[in-house]
């Protein structure tokens, strides 16, 4: 019973390279998300999928790009890193099928290091 | 953009003291719900609040939604160490985005 997984839990990378942060749920759920999360900020949502195939951009999805062939799996890429881009990074999943009362399931979250 | 202010942003406190957390809007939420996260780990899911007015118990946590559903408190009642933690408010939109809004989150130590 994994749930929902993250990797990696850590990445250093350069200012420039492409990064790719995996996320992987085992329980079939439409919706997964990816949120940001930073000290003044809070967590903010980055990108959404409501489906296999079915993606749309939150409230900060410049710098980034996500897919979804397969209903478990919902990579995010940062295409050129950036500094500001450091942040730990949370996906989340959601069967959305009890209306206002769903619950979103976080992954243990990735730190991510742009220098 | 629909923004939640949550207040107080640090609070320390002792064992057994009663505390308030609030979580304010100038938006109507369809939902508010309430996480608690520790370090190095995702939020976890206290509650949801989805009718004006509506009160919920969980133990010694008490949460309450505005009756005009734009603000929530989240009360605890004789505080533990274990009660240490980040608690955000997060508002799910009810016109048609799928992500939730999240508070800056209130930073809760309670001290033995």
């Amino acid at each position: 019973d994994a749930g929902i997984t993250q990797s990696p839990r850590y990445k250093i990378t350069e200012t420039g390279r492409q990064v790719t942060l995996m996320c992987h749920q085992t329980w079939s759920h439409s919706y997964m998300f990816w949120y940001r999360q930073d000290l003044g900020h809070g967590l903010r949502l980055i990108y959404y999928s409501a489906a296999a195939d079915i993606t749309d951009k939150g409230e900060v999805p410049d710098g980034y790009v996500v897919s979804r062939s397969k209903t478990e799996n919902f990579p995010l890429t940062l295409e050129s890193a950036t500094r500001s881009q450091t942040s730990v990074y949370f996906c989340a999943s959601s069967d959305r099928t009890s209306g206002r009362r769903d619950t979103q399931y976080f992954g243990p979250g990735t730190r991510l290091t742009v220098l | 953009t629909q923004l939640l202010e949550q207040s107080p942003q640090f609070l320390s406190i002792q064992e057994g003291e009663n505390l308030t957390v609030y979580c304010n809007s100038s938006s109507v939420f369809s939902s508010l719900q309430w996480y608690r996260q520790e370090p190095g780990e995702g939020p976890v899911l206290l509650v949801t609040v989805v009718t004006g007015g509506e009160v919920k118990k969980l133990k010694r946590l008490t949460f309450q939604f505005g009756d005009a559903r734009k603000d929530s408190s989240l009360h605890i009642t004789a505080a533990q160490p274990g009660d240490t933690g980040l608690y955000l408010c997060a508002g799910l939109d009810g016109g048609g985005a799928d992500g939730l809004t999240f508070g800056k989150g209130t930073h809760l130590i309670i001290q033995p």
